[in-house]
């Protein structure tokens, strides 16, 4: 089944407690994506990676970090989380559409992480 | 900055009639328009993509693009009760355009039994 995986699903740390979130796509997808939802905020994209060790930032980059070193795995991590950092996660990805630009987008689950 | 607007809602629709969702957005060479729909707690699925001016059907729904006015817009017809949820609008501005999809706030959609 074609999907996108997060794990994990749910999370409840305490600050300054390094984590990564995992997200994996067997789509052979080239673009991949995080972005954080909030209420009021909608969704806000984090990094995006167009494809192997290419990454750039999104409109909320600060706190994270992200690395693309295989095609179907893009980790986002935490090195120090902070309450403000409280939110429902989402990794997504997308095969190019050229050469309009990329195409729809296929969200994972979700991760709802909990920074205390 | 680009920017989706649409309007929060919540919109309240009685069951069987036409359930109509609005966006407008800024960036002027956007070329791919998405709409997704959100249940609470879970993901966004895609139920709606299109690409040239005009209408374009699919069971229920039909998206609408004008892009001179910059406006793209959701039909739903037959609304049901399985159709409340929260319905994000996506923007991509293409030519090869690597940030991906800027999404409004989305619109609560409420269907009355």
């Amino acid at each position: 089944e074609a999907q996108v995986t997060q794990n994990p699903r749910y999370l409840i740390t305490v600050t300054g407690k390094k984590l990564t979130v995992t997200c994996s796509q067997n789509m052979n997808h080239e673009y991949m994506s995080w972005y954080r939802q909030d209420p009021g905020l909608g969704l806000r994209q984090i990094y995006y990676s167009m494809n192997v060790e290419v990454t750039d930032k999104g409109d909320v980059p600060e706190g994270y970090k992200v690395s693309r070193k295989e095609k179907r795995n893009f980790p986002l991590i935490l090195e120090s989380p902070s309450p403000n950092q409280t939110s429902l996660y989402f990794c997504a990805s997308s095969p190019p559409v050229y050469p309009s630009g990329y195409n729809e987008q296929f969200f994972g689950p979700g991760t709802r992480l909990t920074v205390l | 900055q680009k920017e989706v607007e649409q309007n929060s809602g919540p919109l309240s629709v009685p069951e069987g009639a036409i359930a109509s969702l609005n966006c407008t957005y800024s960036d002027r060479v956007s070329q791919s328009f998405f709409w997704y729909r959100q249940y609470s707690g879970k993901s966004p699925e895609l139920i709606m993509s299109i690409y040239s001016n005009g209408d374009k059907e699919d069971g229920r729904f039909t998206a609408q693009l004008n892009k001179a006015s910059q406006y793209v817009s959701l039909l739903i017809r037959d609304s049901q009760p399985s159709d409340s949820a929260t319905y994000l609008c996506a923007v991509n501005s293409g030519g090869g355009g690597a940030d991906g999809l800027t999404f409004g706030k989305g619109t609560h959609l409420i269907i009355q039994p």
